[in-house]
Formats: structure tokens, sequence, C-alpha cells
């Protein structure tokens, strides 16, 4: 168990439709990143919070957005969901600035089926 | 841009093999290198890491040496085992952001008894 939570592990849905994916960091770290790892594009970086603020994004269509809150836990909301969207989610966490845990730890990844 | 780029797959190989598997990078600055396992079903699992020219990263058998000259990050193990049969990714960050990783495409390896 690598600490970073992901829920849910896999989802089956429909084109056009909207779904939230759930991840809580490893405890102390404020850094969440999000990654898409599909066929075709391979491991993509998505966008990065940290402690509640937007820090970087990648390549994330307009019509995904993340968030996260005071709790420090994040969401990845991907809208109007298309065929090629089916990928699997991971998220990431990273301890916080000058802290030792300078590694990136990932968590089990959330499966999207989009038929 | 920055870019990773690994050899193909997926690799083949007899247990107690001698593993190679080649990784080059592209970076306009002075990146510090991973490589990344990923055994089926999981998540991706930190291997070694290199921060400096001519670092050596070391893990569970496993090496790879920062080759600022060849731009390369190549990862080794001398005798490989089935339980090593995972997909192997090599990537690379920056000190600004060491959590936003550019990624190589991957490489499968498969080990037969």
């Amino acid at each position: 168990d690598s600490g970073v939570t992901q829920t849910p592990k896999h989802l089956i849905t429909a084109t056009g439709q909207r779904v939230t994916l759930r991840c809580s960091p490893r405890s102390g770290d404020l850094s969440v990143y999000w990654y898409q790892q599909s066929l075709d594009q391979g491991l993509q970086f998505l966008i990065q919070y940290y402690n509640g603020e937007e820090r970087a994004k990648g390549n994330i269509l307009e019509r995904f957005s993340a968030q996260q809150f005071p709790d420090l836990h994040s969401e990845l909301n991907l809208s109007s969901l298309e065929l090629g969207d089916s990928a699997l989610y991971f998220c990431a966490s990273i301890g916080g600035e000058g802290s030792g845990a300078n590694v990136l730890t990932f968590g089990a990844g959330s499966r999207l089926t989009v038929l | 841009g920055d870019s990773v780029t690994q050899m193909e797959g997926p690799v083949t190989l007899s247990e107690e093999a001698f593993l190679t598997i080649n990784c080059t990078y592209t970076a306009t600055g002075y990146p510090s290198l991973f490589w990344y396992v990923q055994y089926p079903g999981e998540g991706l699992q930190l291997l070694l890491k290199a921060t400096k020219a001519d670092d050596k990263g070391s893990n569970k058998g496993f090496e790879a040496t920062y080759r600022k000259e060849t731009t390369s990050f190549h990862l080794e193990k001398g005798s490989v085992q089935v339980s090593d049969s995972a997909v192997y990714f090599c990537a690379l960050s920056f000190s600004g952001n060491t959590g936003k990783l550019i990624f190589g495409q991957g490489t499968t390896l498969q080990v037969k008894p």
C-alpha cells in the first residue's frame, strides 16, 4: 500500500457523461498530481495542486477539471466524455516544500472505460 | 521540448539472464532521472533515481548511471527473475517541480522460467 488512495478502482460510463475521480494523498503530502495513462498517449501529466491551489498544468483537456480540498484530498472531474478518454488515471502525491520525501508516490489508479 | 525515449518492447528473457533497457533523454536543463516500475494491476513504484551527472541509482539489483555526455540512463540487472516481469518507465523531472514527470513510453519485460 503506497498510502495514496484512489476511488473508484473501475468505472464504466457512456459517452457524454460526467465522472469524478477521487484521490487521498499520502499523509503529510501537500502536493497532488494527476496523470493519465492511455495506449496511444502513454503516461501524461495532467495537473498539479499544492495545498489547495493549482500549481502546474499539463496536457489537460478543457473538459477536465480538478480541485484540492482543505483536507488535501483531490478530485478530477471529467465531463462530456468521449471514447478516447478511456484510460487509467493516476493520482500521485509528494511531500511539502522543503520536505525530504522528495519522491512522487502513486496510487493504484482509476480505470475509466467510456462506451 | 523535453522528452524521454525508451527502447521498444516487449523484452523477453529467460530467468537469470542479463537485462538492459535503454533510455535516452532530451532536456534543456539538468534534470533528475528516474526508473519507475508498474506491476500488473498496480500503480507505478519508484525503482531508482539519480539527480546529477555520474550518479548511480540502485535498488533490488537494478542499476542505472546518469550519463550526461550521452544523455542516457540505461537500466541494468545482472540476473533477472520471473518476479521482475513488469513494465518499466524511464522519466525525468526538474528541480523546480520534482513531481512533474516526463515519461518514456514504457518497456514491457517478460521473464520466463
